[in-house]
């Protein structure tokens, strides 16, 4: 079985400031980790994946996030966060030792930046 | 290129009633997932094809969904005796794969269907 915690319902910071949104997964194998955001009334926007090799992720919009596999997380983080970036974020695990295309989604962390 | 699109954008049905959802991926995306989403939880994974096949269906919650995708591209959702749990937005996604068939690929979401169940 796989899961995906998002421990922080929501996330306040202020513009300007570094963020940080946290994710821990469990699988049975090697994790597929995925980083999404939401918008209101849009659809999930891909912003970064880690699959194998280097534990830093570089993705859109100036995000990036660490795999860390002793503590089995994928934070999200960006060194100075924009008003912009408030919206909804999900984090998504996919076991790779199944190979399978079913991705588990956390429940999302509102993230919001005040200016 | 166009995105995945997903028709209709909501959906108002009394209980009982039966509703299909569709779903048009991206163009030369072989694998297809469904995901329901309920207000204030993560996408909840129901099915995925890879091709015309269900490759995976363990997400359905009982008989009354059902999924298809006869040709391969054009997927329906479809919902027999609609119940009010049933209220959510449907959310349907399409992904590439590569020559080997791993699934690495990033699966890239449509705006989902608000379906409501009266």
């Amino acid at each position: 079985a796989q899961s995906v915690a998002q421990p922080e319902d929501q996330v306040n910071v202020a513009e300007g400031n570094p963020l940080t949104v946290k994710c821990t997964y469990s699988v049975s194998g090697n994790p597929y980790l995925f980083w999404y955001v939401q918008y209101p009334n849009r659809g999930l926007q891909f912003l970064l994946k880690y699959i194998t090799g280097d534990n830093l992720v570089k993705g859109s919009y100036g995000f990036e996030a660490e795999f860390n596999k002793s503590q089995t997380s994928f934070h999200l983080k960006k060194p100075s966060a924009l008003v912009s970036d408030s919206a909804l974020y999900f984090c998504a695990v996919r076991d790779m030792a199944t190979n399978a295309g079913k991705s588990t989604f956390g429940d999302g962390t509102t993230l919001t930046v005040k200016p | 290129g166009a995105g995945v699109s997903q028709t209709p954008s909501n959906k108002v049905t009394e209980k009982g009633k039966y509703v299909e959802l569709r779903c048009d991926p991206i163009s030369g995306h072989t694998a297809l997932y469904w995901y329901r989403q309920s207000l204030g939880q993560g996408p909840e994974f129901l099915i995925y094809f890879q091709g015309t096949g269900a490759a995976d269906d363990s997400g359905l919650p009982n008989d009354r969904f059902f999924a298809v995708r006869p040709e391969g591209s054009v997927s329906t959702l479809k919902i027999q005796r609609t119940e009010r749990g049933d209220s959510a937005v449907y959310l349907c996604a399409s992904s590439s794969r590569d020559s080997g068939g791993f699934s690495t690929d990033t699966q890239y979401f449509g705006p989902g269907t608000r379906l409501t169940v009266l």
